[in-house]
């Protein structure tokens, strides 16, 4: 069973400018969130989507959105990127009875410059 | 807001000794809880979880959790530890809700070293 996917692995960006981040769930999961990992802050939730619906949102600015596709698959976007946007993100698929928990992907590594 | 508190930012273990990573969380609702496993260059692990039932819930690699709800607490032990366990351990805590449950409030991690 293939894991959860995402790319790109690593990114380079400008202040100010947009990026988009995609994320391939494991199949059959309706399930997908997105979490900021840096090395001040730990690990911290962005959102969670479900069926094309964003279900939960967590603490951070309206630059950062999100969409969940008909076939599950997740895109991540933060607009006007800052410096302090630089860190991996995390995106994490699961079943609707989270049997097996949240299961993680490798992450894209942003770096804002 | 919900919060987890992980005791211990660093913990250096020689092999085969014994192992418990304390997890506490606030929050008074019904709970899902979780402990992760970051090993170097790999992504998130899930090592075991608990939902209801028996308090005592056995994951991998022989790692067992513990859940006292009068003490919010939900502590990782492991009997005897391996080199192969040198990771970065991170407890998380959810709320169930009447739409599945909330995204996943993590702990800041522990960094655990065995020594060989």
């Amino acid at each position: 069973k293939a894991g959860v996917t995402q790319t790109p692995r690593y990114l380079i960006k400008t202040r100010g400018q947009q990026v988009t981040l995609s994320c391939s769930p494991i199949s059959g999961h309706r399930s997908v969130s997105w979490y900021q990992q840096t090395p001040g802050q730990g690990l911290q939730f962005l959102f969670e989507y479900f069926s094309e619906t964003q279900r939960n949102k967590g603490n951070f600015p309206g630059r950062f959105s999100g969409r969940q596709f008909s076939n599950s698959r997740s895109e991540m976007n933060v607009s006007t990127l800052e410096l302090g946007d630089s860190a991996l993100y995390l995106c994490a698929s699961s079943s609707d009875s989270l049997y097996y928990g949240y299961t993680f992907g490798s992450g894209t590594r942003l770096t804002v410059v | 807001a919900q919060s987890v508190s992980q005791h211990n930012h660093h913990v250096i273990l020689s092999e085969a000794a014994s192992l418990e990573l304390g997890c506490n969380y606030s929050y008074g609702g019904t709970v899902n809880l979780f402990w992760y496993v970051q090993y170097p260059g790999q992504h998130l692990q899930l090592l075991l979880k608990y939902f209801s039932g028996d308090p005592l819930v056995k994951g991998i690699k022989g790692f067992e959790a513990e859940f006292i709800k009068s003490k919010f607490s939900f502590n990782l032990r492991k009997p005897s530890v391996q080199w192969s366990d040198t990771a970065e351990y991170f407890c998380a805590v959810n709320k169930r809700s009447g739409g599945g449950a909330d995204g996943l409030t993590f702990g800041k991690g522990t960094h655990l070293i065995i020594q060989p």
